[in-house]
């Protein structure tokens, strides 16, 4: 079967860092997403990773370990705004570029 | 104006009745996708088209049929609702490399 765990909530303080993990068990595999939605919006896309490493875009940050089947977002100067839900996402192989969504991790940030 | 619209946003109906969700999407793109989102389960693929006449079923496509009326259309059809079909639906869009899905707003469908 095809699987993805990520931490049903995190909560955090405005100016913090914060790490969502993500571990995954697909058959066969091309790369990770993460992708970000607010309250009563759409999900939006936030980065991607097909190689090991760190991408990082801005205040985000994701990084992939394909030995591992493991990934995390990493959101650095917290603020408000970025109170959301966060999916990670396989695009598993023969899968005709679909998705996988994880259940999504709540992130919560206060003042 | 937004890439990827959905009508109607929300929906009420009666168990039994056939609903029609539709998408459009001015991004060009030749892939479209259907998904259902409930609390605590992420979103799951209904069903997935890579151009018009290409039509694919996903996890969850048992009671619903899709249609693929030209590149830019591709709807969604409950063909009697049921109660457990009340979830937030998302249009999805993506080119060929797959690696960025952009989404509707969704439509909120409430069966009672």
């Amino acid at each position: 079967g095809q699987s993805l765990e990520q931490p049903s909530e995190v909560t955090a303080v405005e100016g913090a860092i914060v790490q969502i993990n993500c571990t995954y068990q697909t058959s066969g595999f091309y790369g990770l997403s993460w992708y970000q939605q607010h309250d009563g919006g759409a999900p939006t896309f936030l980065s991607y990773n097909a190689l090991d490493g760190l991408e990082e875009t801005g205040r985000f940050s994701s990084f992939l370990s394909r030995s591992d089947s493991y990934g995390y977002l990493l959101l650095q100067e917290l603020q408000m705004k970025d109170s959301a839900s966060y999916f990670c996402a396989v695009r598993a192989s023969g899968g005709y570029n679909k998705l996988i969504f994880g259940a999504g991790t709540r992130l919560a940030v206060h003042p | 104006d937004a890439d990827v619209t959905q009508t109607p946003r929300n929906r009420i109906t009666k168990t039994g009745k056939r609903i029609m969700l539709e998408c459009s999407q001015t991004k060009g793109h030749d892939r479209m996708y259907w998904y259902r989102q409930d609390p605590g389960l992420g979103l799951r693929l209904i069903y997935y088209s890579f151009d018009v006449k290409d039509i694919n079923k996903g996890e969850i496509s048992d009671g619903y049929s899709v249609s693929r009326q030209a590149q830019a259309k591709f709807s969604l059809s409950l063909e009697s609702a049921i109660p457990n079909q009340t979830a937030l639906y998302f249009c999805a869009t993506s080119d060929r490399t797959g690696r960025e899905q952009y989404f509707g707003p969704g439509t909120r469908l409430t069966v009672t």
